[in-house]
């Protein structure tokens, strides 16, 4: 069936190197894309979103990566802190019949070394 | 500006209880979901709503309802609890149907 899913459920990186989550997609007709930040008891925190007519799309410290061809999303955080510990989600939207139906991957855990 | 707002925070049922996890948003947004999250692992959809008196099944309704009887709120009941119940479960909201999903901070629930 369709998913979306993630390469690596845990990711270690050094504070102050660059950080890149992967995610990959198998549904062709999605659109839009969205990663999500979750933090230790918290709710999932909206990063940054991007639409299937952009290949990139970049904010602050973070850049988000499409590519349609191989369905793949990566994000990309630069200068890593330990504030950006935390579990990251690919969700995916099918527009369903009646409402914004995301599909959210399993998580990557990163975790930032001091 | 709350946002999402989701009450209680903890709660320990026994098995075959019934409770109402609460969630209202003051963002004046049409769709609300409920998901749950084992430990883990990703979101599962439960319910959700895309209007006041308007909700449908998402991929792990047995064992809950819902109803949306105003723009702000959107209760999940569970009717006799079951320890496979036991997990996190947040509520969010959205302004339309492509739009970007604000979530709460979460009930924690665990039936024993």
């Amino acid at each position: 069936g369709e998913s979306v899913g993630l390469h690596l459920p845990t990711l270690s990186v050094q504070e102050g190197d660059n950080s890149i989550i992967n995610c990959a997609y198998s549904n062709s007709a999605s659109d839009y894309f969205i990663w999500y930040k979750q933090e230790s008891g918290k709710g999932p925190q909206f990063i940054i979103d991007i639409r299937s007519n952009m290949d990139k799309r970049q904010g602050q410290r973070v850049t988000v990566l499409l590519n349609k061809t191989v369905k793949h999303l990566s994000l990309q955080i630069a200068a890593t802190q330990p504030g950006d510990s935390a579990v990251y989600f690919c969700a995916e939207n099918i527009d369903g019949n009646a409402g914004n139906m995301l599909t959210f991957g399993g998580g990557t855990r990163l975790m930032v070394k001091p | 500006n709350a946002g999402v707002t989701q009450t209680p925070k903890f709660r320990i049922l026994k098995i075959g209880q019934s409770m109402t996890l609460q969630c209202t948003q003051d963002m004046n947004h049409n769709y609300m979901y409920w998901y749950r999250q084992d430990p883990g692992m990703g979101l599962k959809l439960i319910y959700y709503s895309v209007g006041a008196g308007i909700t449908d099944k998402g991929e792990v309704p047995n064992g809950y309802n819902v109803s949306r009887s105003t723009t702000e709120d959107f209760p999940l009941r569970l009717e006799l609890a079951a320890p496979s119940q036991t997990s996190v479960y947040f509520c969010a909201s959205s302004w339309d149907r492509g739009g970007i999903q604000y979530f709460g901070a979460g009930t924690r629930l665990s039936v024993l």
